[in-house]
């Protein structure tokens, strides 16, 4: 069966240090990925995706995430955490082949970050 | 948010009515989504629609019912067969399927009691 898994419930990092948010997959060929953000009573905001090219994806707000197709991983970084990054951290991914219009979603990390 | 609206934020139901839950987008996407999120859960997709006139159920639609009538338009109607339907629900929307991005509305929190 196909899935994500983010191990972590929760991560703490102290405010300036570098966070990692950990997401594995598993799914049948090779995937698109993608890492949402999820404010207090708010929807989830798109972070950014991997689709094909370099392994090494930035996007919004100073997140990177680098997908690892050996460890079938796109763990989501950022240099230094701010505290305004706490929030719910979601993973997905879907399958390259066909025309997929459903996301394969992870339980989410929750992230907390302290001054 | 922006492009995509959820109505009403909040909504209270009597058990045993049925609700129904607004999302409009002006996005011009061709996909639309429906997910239920539960305290401390991830998403669980209910509904989703690829093009006008279409949709497909995801992997919670007991009890639920949608239609596409408008591009623009998903409305969810959550059924008194709905057995647990409190809950936070969110509307999204892509350009398509694959590798685009889900694009999402703020939420509409659901209570019935």
């Amino acid at each position: 069966a196909q899935s994500v898994a983010q191990p972590e419930d929760q991560v703490n990092v102290a405010e300036g240090n570098p966070l990692t948010v950990k997401c594995t997959y598993s799914v049948s060929g090779n995937p698109y990925l993608f890492w949402y953000v999820q404010y207090p009573n708010r929807g989830l905001q798109f972070l950014l995706k991997y689709i094909t090219g370099d392994n090494l994806v930035k996007g919004s707000y100073g997140f990177e995430a680098e997908f690892n197709k050996s460890q079938t991983s796109f763990h989501l970084k950022k240099p230094s955490a701010l505290v305004s990054d706490s929030a719910l951290y979601f993973c997905a991914v879907t399958p390259q082949r066909g025309s997929n219009y459903q996301l394969i979603w992870g339980a989410g990390t929750k992230l907390i970050i302290k001054p | 948010d922006g492009g995509i609206t959820q109505s009403p934020k909040y909504l209270f139901r009597k058990e045993g009515q049925n609700v129904t839950l607004s999302c409009e987008q002006n996005l011009n996407h061709d996909a639309m989504y429906w997910y239920r999120q539960d305290p401390g859960q991830g998403l669980r997709l209910i509904y989703y629609s690829q093009i006008v006139n279409d949709f497909q159920k995801g992997d919670i639609a007991e009890g639920y019912s949608v239609s596409r009538e408008k591009k623009e338009s998903f409305p969810l109607t959550v059924t008194s067969a709905q057995k647990n339907p409190t809950a936070f629900y969110l509307c999204a929307t892509a350009e398509g399927g694959g590798g685009y991005e889900q694009y999402f509305g703020p939420g509409t929190r659901l209570t019935v009691t």
